[in-house]
């Protein structure tokens, strides 16, 4: 079965220093990796994913994840944070061996201090 | 652009109850998916339709029901609403059927079961 996790509820950080938000995941086969991001009375966005390729991606807001497959992470990051980021950050995993599913984390909130 | 547009926003019901919530995309997505959002458990997957005519259960479909009405409209019903029914209520869509594609997500539906 796949699963992953979020091992922090919440993460703070100064507005301008570099944000990690964290995330391990456990599949069969080779994963597919996804990061959405939601702001109050929203639903989720897309952000960013991860299928094959460059283990370093890039989307959408200046926010980038990196695949670690010997650490099965796949942690979010950006080199400065701003204020507006400050939202809840979900990661989640399908394992690209047949499942249609997608499992969710349970989510992190990242709060970005002026 | 609409995206995805879930109806109603808001509900309150007492226990006993019936009721659909209504989904609708406009990008003409193959799959289509509710889930339901508790804090701290992040997004459960109740019921989910790789393509129109098709529908499967979720993690947690029990005292729910679907119906993929064409591409467009995907409804959940609750036959009879309890208290644990109470949440809220995300409709998404993806292109194709194999879940690798990133989701888009409406702004949910805030059901209270009193």
């Amino acid at each position: 079965a796949q699963s992953v996790a979020q091992p922090e509820d919440q993460v703070n950080v100064a507005e301008g220093n570099p944000l990690t938000v964290k995330c391990t995941y456990s599949v069969s086969g080779n994963p597919y990796l996804f990061w959405y991001v939601q702001y109050p009375n929203r639903g989720l966005q897309f952000l960013l994913k991860y299928i094959t390729g460059d283990n370093l991606v890039k989307g959408s807001y200046g926010f980038e994840a990196e695949f670690n497959k010997s650490q099965t992470s796949f942690h979010l990051k950006k080199p400065s944070a701003l204020v507006s980021d400050s939202a809840l950050y979900f990661c989640a995993v399908r394992d690209g061996g047949g499942y249609q599913k997608v499992t969710f984390g349970t989510g992190t909130k990242l709060q970005v201090i002026p | 652009n609409a995206g995805v547009t879930q109806t109603p926003k808001f509900q309150v019901l007492k226990t006993g109850q019936s009721m659909t919530l209504q989904c609708a995309q406009d990008m003409n997505h193959n799959s289509m998916y509710w889930y339901r959002q508790d804090p701290g458990m992040g997004l459960r997957l109740i019921y989910y339709s790789a393509s129109e005519g098709t529908t499967d259960k979720g993690e947690v479909p029990n005292g729910y029901n679907v119906s993929r009405l064409n591409k467009r409209e995907f409804s959940l019903r609750l036959e009879s609403a309890a208290p644990s029914q109470t949440s809220v209520y995300f409709c998404a869509s993806s292109q194709g059927s194999m879940g690798n594609q990133p989701q888009h997500f409406g702004d949910g539906t805030r059901l209270s079961i009193l």
